[in-house]
């Protein structure tokens, strides 16, 4: 089993749609969970991180399910400009060596069509 | 101020040949980290470097993989004798104290495209 899954998608969504993606992470222990945008060609970019209660920014809101190890990105109004390759991100507890490395999905393509 | 840049931009050597990729890390940032992305592939956790501390070279797929970082700064990543399954973006990142907190944003260069034929 890969440490973190996504939905494999493509997702191809019109403007203003509501479009969600989710992922499970295979390490209870996990500390910390970050959505990263990653555009055609250039390198991720931190979206978001993903607190324990549940967070919002602006029209992105990120969940957690810790019970589940489950995390989801939720994006509202989708627009032309969201169309990226979006990736979940898991980073491991503190206290080991590993403790720097981040540990990606294999992300999910969203194109937002007008 | 100046982001994580890499070099070159891309590369193409042939199979056999070693190849050094660097990275500029952000000024301060005392954490730097080297992912690679292959085709149809997730970003791969490569090795990290925090301070002074002994780096974590976990993810070096074999022992032609080796990268140092001097004065605490920049750092180049070295692969011998490549090979085609070599192939991929590899991407630097960098942070400050990850340790210091647990959300600390990893600065990602624009990556150097190696292409091993």
């Amino acid at each position: 089993r890969k440490e973190v899954e996504q939905d494999p998608g493509p997702f191809n969504v019109p403007e203003g749609a509501t479009v969600a993606f989710n992922c499970t992470y295979s390490n209870s222990a996990s500390q910390s969970f970050f959505w990263y945008r990653q555009d055609c060609r250039k390198e991720p970019k931190l979206l978001m991180s993903v607190y324990s209660s549940g967070n919002e920014d602006g029209r992105f809101t990120a969940q957690l399910n810790r019970a589940s190890q489950y995390i989801s990105l939720l994006i509202r109004d989708s627009k032309l400009s969201d169309s990226a390759t979006y990736l979940c991100v898991v980073k491991p507890p503190a206290g080991g060596t590993s403790y720097g490395k981040l540990t990606f999905g294999q992300g999910t393509i969203l194109t937002v069509h007008p | 101020g100046a982001g994580v840049s890499q070099s070159p931009s891309n590369k193409v050597t042939e199979k056999g040949k070693d190849v050094e990729l660097r990275c500029d890390p952000i000024s301060g940032h005392t954490a730097l980290y080297w992912y690679r992305q292959s085709l149809g592939q997730g970003l791969e956790f490569l090795i990290y470097f925090q301070g002074n501390s002994a780096p974590d070279k976990s993810g070096l797929p074999s022992d032609r993989f080796s990268a140092e970082r001097t004065g605490g700064s920049v750092s180049t990543l070295t692969i011998q004798r490549t090979q085609q399954e070599d192939s991929a973006v590899y991407l630097c990142a960098s942070s400050l104290d990850p340790l210091a907190a647990t959300r600390r944003e990893q600065y990602f260069g624009p990556g150097t495209r190696l292409t091993v034929t």
